[in-house]
């Protein structure tokens, strides 16, 4: 089974909002990370958020992490047409990377 | 720098058949993990390796098996291909295993007619 659950499973936006996405996990981390998909194409890594903090910012993405209700959530603020992708969390438990399910994120111009 | 390449990047296969898949990890890059993803199960870990031998393995049966090489590069095969082996597996390369943050690469797109 996946390690992790990510909610909405489809989000679609107008460019210049932002864009909330969840993740829910079920063990206990070392770290959990952020994977953006475009379409049939390989994962590209966009940030990795250690056990002991609690937000974390890169450019225009700010992750936060909730140890205590196994979660993180994934904004990217004034979103644009080009960040149209589908979006994972993974976590490392035992030193297999699980990914969660994945956010569809629709961005129109 | 290049990137993970995957080769083929397209492949169809019959049931039956076997297949390789090969991946050249980032120059330096000497741990290889391998993924299948598929619309149902979503991305799953099939295997690591480093210094050419397995590190971990994921769920799957053992008709999935792969090999690493002295120069870092990697092979996976599927024998004996299912239906359901049709996905796209993707390679993933890092400096080592330690290291968290993956480099992928493109995939391979199997369908199993």
């Amino acid at each position: 089974s996946q390690q992790g659950e990510e909610d909405p499973q489809a989000l679609s936006i107008q460019e210049g909002e932002n864009a909330t996405m969840n993740c829910s996990y079920k063990t206990s981390i070392n770290n959990l990370q952020w994977y953006r998909q475009n379409s049939g194409r390989g994962l590209v890594h966009l940030i990795l958020i250690r056990s002991n903090e609690r937000e974390k910012h890169s450019g225009r993405l700010r992750v936060t992490l909730d140890t205590s209700k196994k979660s993180s959530s994934l904004l990217i603020t004034a979103s644009r047409a080009a960040d149209t992708a589908s979006y994972f969390c993974a976590t490392d438990p035992a030193r297999k990377l699980i990914f969660g399910t994945g956010t569809r994120l629709q961005v129109f111009p | 720098k290049a990137g993970v390449t995957q080769t083929p990047r397209y492949l169809i296969k019959t049931r039956g058949q076997q297949v390789t898949l090969s991946c050249s990890p980032i120059s330096g890059h000497r741990s290889v993990s391998w993924y299948q993803q598929t619309p149902g199960q979503g991305l799953q870990f099939l295997f690591e390796y480093f210094s050419e031998t397995q590190r971990n393995k994921g769920n799957f049966p053992g008709r999935f098996s792969g090999r690493q090489f002295s120069n870092s590069r990697s092979e996976m095969n599927v024998s004996t291909l299912e239906l359901g082996d049709s996905a796209l597996y993707l390679c993933a390369s890092s400096p080592r295993p330690q290291d968290e943050k993956l480099f992928f690469g493109s995939g391979t797109q199997l369908s199993v007619l």
